[in-house]
């Protein structure tokens, strides 16, 4: 079945350090990928998605690339702000099921000042 | 728009009570989820819902979770009788369309359930 790793966190950053967080999937067919975050007492929002390989999603300063090659989305920012502490979760839809995200654990970035 | 509300932020019971949650999703929206989270399985759809029927219920742990969407504003998650391993936090989303590569869930805050 369809699943997702990412990296285990926490991740603690200083303010203006390059962010990679990993992701990994399995998939039947061409899914679509996607990273979503949630903010503090927040719901969850779409942060960025592709969903083809070679695309690369890009929002607010944060870029993914989708590598069908080595089955990886991974979620880049060069320069991180304290606004950006958040738990982000990349997710997968396969399209035997259009409405279904499957989501990674989630991965917790801490960025002080 | 408000977004998704939901109601309540978060909930204590005494196992073996009934527990109701609720959820009302952006007007407009036909497409509504209800996504459980916890530690050790991260985020997992329970059930989703189109133009208020319910499509796919596979995700529902057992015959103690129901869930209802009386109309397109509304919609309930209930859990009865209510077991500490029940303890999470529930999420509601909704959609416009049912395809999630060209639409966007959007999401509720949560209702973090504790049940002791």
């Amino acid at each position: 079945g369809d699943s997702v790793t990412q990296m285990e966190g926490p991740v603690t950053l200083s303010e203006e350090a390059f962010l990679t967080i990993n992701c990994t999937y399995t998939a039947t067919g061409y899914p679509s990928l996607f990273w979503y975050v949630q903010y503090p007492g927040e719901g969850l929002q779409l942060l960025l998605k592709a969903t083809k390989a070679d695309d690369k999603g890009s929002n607010k300063g944060f870029e993914a690339t989708y590598r069908k090659e080595t089955t990886s989305f991974h979620l880049e920012k060069g320069s991180v702000q304290v606004s950006d502490s958040a738990v982000y979760f990349c997710a997968l839809n396969s399209g035997g099921s259009n409405y279904k995200l499957t989501f990674g654990k989630g991965t917790l970035l801490t960025v002080n000042p | 728009d408000a977004g998704v509300i939901q109601s309540p932020r978060h909930e204590v019971t005494e196992m073996g009570q009934e527990v109701t949650l609720r959820c009302k999703p952006i007007s407009g929206h036909n497409s509504l989820f209800w996504y459980r989270q916890t530690m050790m399985r991260g985020l997992e759809l329970l059930i989703y819902f189109n133009n208020n029927v319910p499509i796919d219920d596979s995700g529902m742990p057992e015959d103690r979770f129901s869930a209802k969407m009386p109309n397109a504003s509304f919609s309930t998650l209930k859990i009865q009788p209510s077991e500490p391993r029940d303890s999470a936090v529930y999420f509601c989303a909704s959609s416009l369309g049912d395809n999630l590569r060209n639409t966007e869930a959007f999401f509720g805050q949560g209702t973090r359930l504790t049940v002791v």
